[in-house]
């Protein structure tokens, strides 16, 4: 059982390409999230998804795509990386309502920098 | 879901209780309080979290006043693995936007 994955761990990009982050979880949740982090910050949503088939945009969605693949999965593309894009980014998933607490359990995160 | 405040940072004697307070003075009836910490650059971590009344686990206590507008992290003998930031968070009863504030930044001191 290893909870949330996301790959890769580290990646630098050069202004305007574009990359993936790829997260996935075994547990069998509903929702999934997308955070990001900037240094010495607190953490901003910038999607989620509550079901296989859903997304919807958080706090800070401009420059992002996402893609709800199955149950497991949940990816974030960068179609055209910008320096303000720097960041950690974490993905999440929930448990479901009704089991004790609806819980976050969080990936060991990406970080990305845009050059 | 309702807005949380926090103070940005507190230290704390290594051995003592440390109290965490957070103001939600707009939290409605069927939203919960959640409190998570993260460790240096690793992913947040569940720490805890109630309705209205007090709850304690293996890792720390809360408390929520009657009025529910505030609630304090009590974290009982404080170590230096506890430095960490500490988000409180309300979350509506099976809501989807799960939004965290900036946290309080604890430094657990010798």
């Amino acid at each position: 059982n290893a909870g949330v994955t996301q790959t890769p761990k580290f990646q630098v990009l050069k202004t305007g390409q574009s990359m993936t982050l790829q997260c996935a979880q075994d547990m069998n949740h509903n929702s999934m999230y997308w955070y990001r982090q900037d240094p010495g910050m607190g953490l901003r949503l910038i999607y989620y998804s509550a079901s296989e088939g859903t997304t919807d945009k958080g706090e800070v969605p401009n420059g992002y795509n996402v893609s709800r693949l199955n149950k497991r999965e949940f990816s974030l593309r960068l179609e055209s990386a910008a320096p303000s894009q720097t960041s950690v980014y974490f993905c999440a998933s929930r448990t479901q309502p009704g089991q004790g607490g609806e819980k976050l359990f969080f990936g060991s995160g990406t970080q990305l920098s845009v050059l | 879901d309702a807005k949380t405040t926090q103070p940005p940072s507190m230290d704390c004697a290594e051995g003592r209780a440390a109290n965490l307070p957070c103001n939600h003075s707009t939290i409605s009836g069927n939203e919960y309080v959640y409190w998570y910490r993260q460790i240096h650059s690793q992913g947040p971590q569940y720490i805890i979290h109630g309705l209205k009344n007090n709850e304690t686990n293996e890792m720390a206590s809360l408390i929520i006043t009657e009025d529910r507008k505030s609630s304090t992290l009590i974290l009982p003998h404080a170590t230096l693995r506890d430095t960490a930031v500490y988000y409180c968070i309300v979350i509506k009863a099976a809501g989807n936007k799960l939004t965290f504030g900036g946290g309080t930044r604890v430094l657990v001191k010798p």
